[in-house]
């Protein structure tokens, strides 16, 4: 079926380093979410990209969306402790009933050594 | 500091026994969404309404699961009756429409912990 998939699965690094998850889908996407999950807690929505090529920042977090919007990323620059979570991103397509499908990837799990 | 709002945190039940959970969406917003979330399956769409009417329910099993919205201030996840398997956290989350016509964001609730002996 139509997925979104998320690599890495699980990132291990050492505080100042940098971080990089990769969302990728075999379908176009309509736009894409990212959001992020702490440890017991719920996911927060972090950003929303439309547009073909859009690239956003926010402080250490840089999200960008491929050319041919099958495909986003989301790069933080100088990992904090407090950037541990699970991030996910969550990209809406049109299944082959034309109907508007969110879907979710599985998620990156980070962990930041201090 | 508007939230999302749900009941009960934890719930432990037997199986077969009836399981409802609650959830208060954020004033203001029109859409709810439930979501289930397991380690293995990730974070599953069950179900979501928009002005309370419902327009997917296609990732629940409807057998066993129903979701409402009574009013705009409740909305509701059945279980009935609860298996071993359904054990999971579900989520409810509330939205708005993005400005630039993209999907709604979704603002999650703390969630309901669900365990089916």
């Amino acid at each position: 079926g139509q997925q979104v998939m998320q690599i890495p699965q699980y990132q291990h690094v050492q505080e100042g380093e940098d971080f990089t998850t990769y969302c990728n889908s075999s379908t176009t996407l309509s736009n894409i979410q990212w959001y992020k999950q702490r440890p017991g807690g719920h996911p927060v929505f972090l950003i929303q990209l439309v547009k073909s090529g859009e690239v956003k920042k926010q402080k250490r977090l840089t999200f960008q969306f491929g050319e041919a919007k099958k495909n986003s990323s989301l790069h933080i620059t100088a990992t904090q402790t407090t950037d541990v979570g699970t991030y996910f991103c969550a990209g809406l397509l049109r299944d082959a009933g034309n109907n508007r499908k969110l879907i979710w990837g599985l998620g990156t799990s980070l962990a930041v050594n201090p | 500091d508007a939230r999302v709002t749900q009941t009960p945190r934890h719930k432990v039940t037997e199986m077969g026994q009836e399981v409802t959970m609650r959830c208060q969406p954020i004033l203001g917003h029109n859409t709810v969404f439930w979501y289930r979330q397991t380690m293995m399956q990730g974070l599953e769409l069950l179900a979501y309404f928009r002005n309370r009417a419902p327009l997917d329910d296609s990732g629940m099993p409807k057998d066993r699961f129903s979701a409402e919205m009574p009013d705009a201030t409740l909305a509701t996840l059945k279980i009935q009756p609860s298996e071993p398997r359904d054990s999971a956290v579900y989520f409810c989350a509330s939205g708005f429409p993005d400005p630039r016509g993209g999907t709604d964001t979704q603002y999650f609730g703390p969630g309901t912990r669900l365990t089916v002996l």
